[in-house]
């Protein structure tokens, strides 16, 4: 099955700088690769998202790269805010949405 | 437009019992996918139905059971509980393999 891995844990950052979380994935068949933002309990919320049609995507101050070749992709926060603190989840999936293997997060902290 | 909706959100069980969560999922919505969550094995993805149909199922003993409705609600069941089936059970919903998932709050199950 899928295996993917997610760096770094935890992640601390000055409120206004750059957060990068990167992720590998195992299975070359995988070609959904979802990211998500969990916050202290509720549950995970879709915040951007990438086909391996693509190689990147941007929407707003959250922008994915893709690299097929290498099987990993990553997530780009710029301009951080405060309210950008939780847990970021990567996912990939060979069967579109409805079937996703998770990394284990990235518990990101923004310092005002 | 109303989100996906777990009920309970809590629920404390003895080990040996049963338990069954729901979730109804966002309004026209035909796919429903169930997920583990725990601080140890992180999402973990349960089973997937669309329309009435299990699609996909991941590496759970047959404890662990599911159903969908024809309205697309779903049920998952989980019998003979043991401490480790403690965790934060997800739901998510989605039109279909080609679009996105949302999630539900969760149902937080507590096996003592």
């Amino acid at each position: 099955g899928e295996n993917v891995e997610q760096h770094p844990s935890t992640l601390s950052v000055q409120e206004g700088d750059s957060a990068v979380i990167k992720c590998t994935y195992s299975d070359s068949a995988s070609n959904y690769f979802p990211w998500y933002k969990q916050e202290l309990g509720k549950g995970p919320q879709l915040i951007i998202d990438i086909r391996s049609n693509v190689g990147e995507k941007k929407d707003q101050r959250i922008a994915v790269t893709l690299n097929k070749t290498a099987k990993h992709f990553s997530l780009h926060i710029t301009e951080t805010q405060p309210e950008d603190s939780a847990v970021y989840f990567c996912a990939a999936s060979w069967a579109g949405a409805n079937n996703l293997f998770f990394g284990t997060g990235t518990r990101l902290t923004v310092i005002p | 437009k109303a989100g996906v909706t777990q009920t309970p959100r809590y629920l404390i069980k003895t080990r040996g019992q049963q338990v069954t969560l729901s979730c109804s999922p966002i309004s026209g919505h035909r796919s429903v996918s169930w997920y583990q969550q725990t601080p140890g094995q992180g999402l973990q993805f349960l089973f997937e139905y669309f329309s009435e149909t299990q699609r996909n199922k991941g590496n759970f003993p047959g404890r662990f059971s599911g159903r969908q409705f024809s309205n697309s609600r779903s049920e998952m069941n989980v019998s003979t509980l043991e401490l480790g089936d403690s965790a934060l059970y997800l739901c998510a919903s989605s039109l279909g393999a080609e679009t996105e998932a949302f999630f539900g709050q969760g149902t937080r199950l507590t096996v003592v």
